[in-house]
């Protein structure tokens, strides 16, 4: 089993609308959550940290729920230029600089 | 402020031969990471420097991958002999904490064995 799993979409969205999507990670020992951002043959960039209390950066809410040991990623009034691959990250407490990446979720903004 | 830059861009070489890849991570980060992502899987975690101490290799797939970051700057990658399923696409990666929360990734070096 992949340490950290996500629906690989794609998420065909129109734009305006709303867009939510989860990623499970099977370690109960990870500590540390992310969302990536990668835009097709570049680089991944970091989109947002994820917190045990949830957190927002503008149109992007980020939650946590350990219990059931997934994160969720939602974008609000999407925008064309949100259409990338999104990458869910985990890290382990005994291995900081080891990123777990999920394959990504494919999101694309429609016109 | 420069990135992280990665050396070549793309490299198309046959089974057997050797490749090296390098990377220069931003300048200050102690911390240096390579990472592979093989075409249709996930981004996989294959070392981590310290400087020039390596301190976490439990990555890397066998013996025919050497890294190397010598000074604490610069790193490289060699692949000797490179095999079909090594193709892919290699990432640096740097950060400045040992406890990034971010991660600065190069654009990658796409490596496809003939």
């Amino acid at each position: 089993r992949k340490e950290v799993e996500q629906d690989p979409g794609p998420f065909n969205v129109p734009e305006g609308a709303t867009v939510a999507f989860n990623c499970t990670y099977s370690n109960s020992a990870s500590q540390s959550f992310f969302w990536y951002r990668q835009d097709c043959r570049k680089e991944p960039k970091l989109l947002m940290s994820v917190y045990s209390s949830g957190n927002e950066d503008g149109r992007f809410t980020a939650q946590l729920n350990r219990a059931s040991q997934y994160i969720s990623l939602l974008i609000r009034d999407s925008k064309l230029s949100d259409s990338a691959t999104y990458l869910c990250v985990v890290t382990r407490s005994d291995s900081w600089g080891k990123f777990q990446f999920g394959a990504g979720t494919q999101v694309v903004v429609t016109p | 402020e420069a990135g992280v830059t990665q050396f070549p861009s793309h490299s198309v070489i046959e089974k057997g031969q050797t490749v090296t890849l390098r990377c220069d991570p931003i300048s200050g980060h102690d911390n240096l990471y390579w990472y592979r992502r093989v075409m249709g899987k996930e981004i996989k975690f294959l070392l981590h420097f310290v400087k020039e101490s390596k301190q976490d290799e439990s990555g890397m797939p066998n013996n025919r991958f050497l890294a190397e970051r010598t000074g604490g700057t610069y790193s490289t990658l060699k692949v000797q002999p490179a095999e079909l399923e090594d193709s892919g696409v290699y990432f640096c990666a740097s950060s400045q904490d040992s406890r990034p929360g971010e991660l600065f990734f190069g654009e990658g070096s796409r490596l496809t064995v003939l």
